[in-house]
């Protein structure tokens, strides 16, 4: 199946500090890429739909500002969490949409924990 | 909030046995997925159901289908302790994958 890799796995960070997370489809492009949020114990919640060479779309209630999203290529998205605060600390997973029934691949995950 | 709920949200077995979770939906959906997530690891697809289809199977695993009822089962037989792990049922929405709450699956030796 496809692949799709995030770095970094685990990021401790201050508080006030930008943090970039990469995400990665390794044998396949894809044009649009997905941005989830998980809390300890709690199911996925879709932050933002990235989308190759145009802006990201956001779910209601996610800072824009707060949580930048590049689409630079077919290959890469990037979320940056900016100034970071303890209350960002989550676990944050991406996913790359391939073929016609919206399957994902999801990448493994990063670890953030805003000190 | 589109997101569907699942049931148990906890389930512990021995090996051997079967584990039934159910999942529950409030939309209309095209097709239905399943995932398993070990903890603090990311997704892996197990198994898609099309709208238009009432049952599915992939080796030990049988999905399940009601869309009148707006719902699905997932059936794992014969369980193993590496079963162990998180299970999601995600629809499929608006381009976008909606995620249930989970059932925690826990199986001993």
């Amino acid at each position: 199946g496809a692949v799709v890799s995030q770095h970094p796995s685990r990021v401790i960070c201050k508080s006030g500090t930008s943090v970039k997370i990469e995400c990665r489809s390794l044998d396949f492009q894809a044009t649009t890429m997905f941005w989830y949020r998980q809390f300890p114990k709690q199911s996925l919640m879709l932050m933002a739909t990235s989308n190759e060479g145009s802006k990201a779309t956001y779910e209601q209630g996610v800072e824009k500002d707060k949580f930048l999203i590049n689409h630079a290529s077919l290959t890469l998205s990037t979320l940056t969490v900016t100034s970071a605060h303890p209350e960002d600390s989550s676990f944050y997973i991406c996913s790359a949409r391939v073929g016609p029934n919206n399957e994902q691949f999801f990448g493994p995950g990063t670890r953030l924990t805003v000190l | 909030s589109q997101q569907g709920e699942e049931d148990p949200q906890a389930l512990s077995i021995q090996e051997g046995e079967n584990a039934t979770m159910n999942c529950s939906y409030k939309t209309s959906i095209n097709n239905l997925q399943w995932y398993r997530q070990n903890s603090g690891r990311g997704l892996v697809h197990l198994i898609l159901i099309r709208s238009n289809e009432r049952e599915k199977h992939s080796g030990r695993l049988r999905v399940t289908l009601d869309t009148s009822k707006k719902s699905s089962s997932l059936l794992i037989t014969a369980s193993r302790a590496a079963d162990t792990a998180s299970y999601f049922c995600a629809t499929t929405g608006f381009q976008k994958l909606v995620f249930g709450t989970g059932t925690r699956l826990l199986v001993s030796p």
